[in-house]
């Protein structure tokens, strides 16, 4: 079955600056690579994804990049603000049928002021 | 407010107790999900539901026992727990089974169990 990967567990970034998480997946087979973020005393949310027929993907501050030869995707997120302290999560999974999604182990970022 | 309403949001109880999650959803979706969440551990996912018919358990624990009595509403039941099952217990849904990948999955906050 898939493996996702996600690096680095926590993460501190002052305001203003970028943030950029990283996932590694393991089954060549998966197209399709959401991210969620997680508030406190939320559940996860999605905030954007990505498909393997495109290489990158942006919505206003956030972007996301796919390389599948190598089998990594990253999420960056850019003049970060402090409602976007939070745990993220990547997930990878094959857009067929009932396939569901595996997510990685999380990463908590900190927007520091 | 995502839609997808998870009761209680905290929950503490013995191991020989028995108590219940509850989940409910009015977007009109199809398929519904157990996800369990474990400090530093990836979601795992626990149970299937789609169109009120259970369409996978992962290999979870006979002492968790899910329901779903309509397409709304999803339970968790729990008895004779213990200690390690302490975690958040996230509830989702989704237009259907795989409908996830193409919209997404809309989470509950969840219910913060604690097993004593």
């Amino acid at each position: 079955g898939e493996n996702v990967e996600q690096h680095p567990s926590t993460l501190s970034v002052q305001e203003g600056d970028s943030a950029v998480i990283k996932c590694t997946y393991s089954d060549s087979a998966s197209n399709y690579f959401p991210w969620y973020k997680q508030e406190l005393g939320k559940g996860p949310q999605l905030i954007i994804d990505i498909r393997s027929n495109v290489g990158e993907k942006k919505d206003q501050r956030i972007a996301v990049t796919l390389n599948k030869t190598a089998k990594h995707f990253s999420l960056h997120i850019t003049e970060t603000q402090p409602e976007d302290s939070a745990v993220y999560f990547c997930a990878a999974s094959i857009d067929f049928g009932n396939e569901k999604l595996t997510f990685g182990t999380g990463t908590r970022l900190t927007i520091i002021p | 407010e995502t839609g997808v309403t998870q009761t209680p949001r905290h929950l503490v109880m013995g191991m020989t107790n028995k108590k219940s999650l509850k989940c409910e959803q009015h977007l009109g979706h199809n398929a519904m999900y157990w996800y369990k969440q474990s400090a530093k551990k990836p979601l795992e996912l626990m149970f299937v539901y789609s169109l009120e018919e259970r369409v996978e358990n992962n290999s979870v624990p006979s002492r968790f026992s899910p329901e779903c009595p309509n397409s709304s509403h999803l339970f968790l039941h729990l008895h004779t727990l213990q200690p390690e099952d302490s975690a958040l217990y996230l509830c989702a849904s989704s237009q259907d089974v795989g409908g996830g990948l193409r919209d997404g999955y809309t989470f509950g906050s969840g219910t913060r169990l604690t097993v004593v």
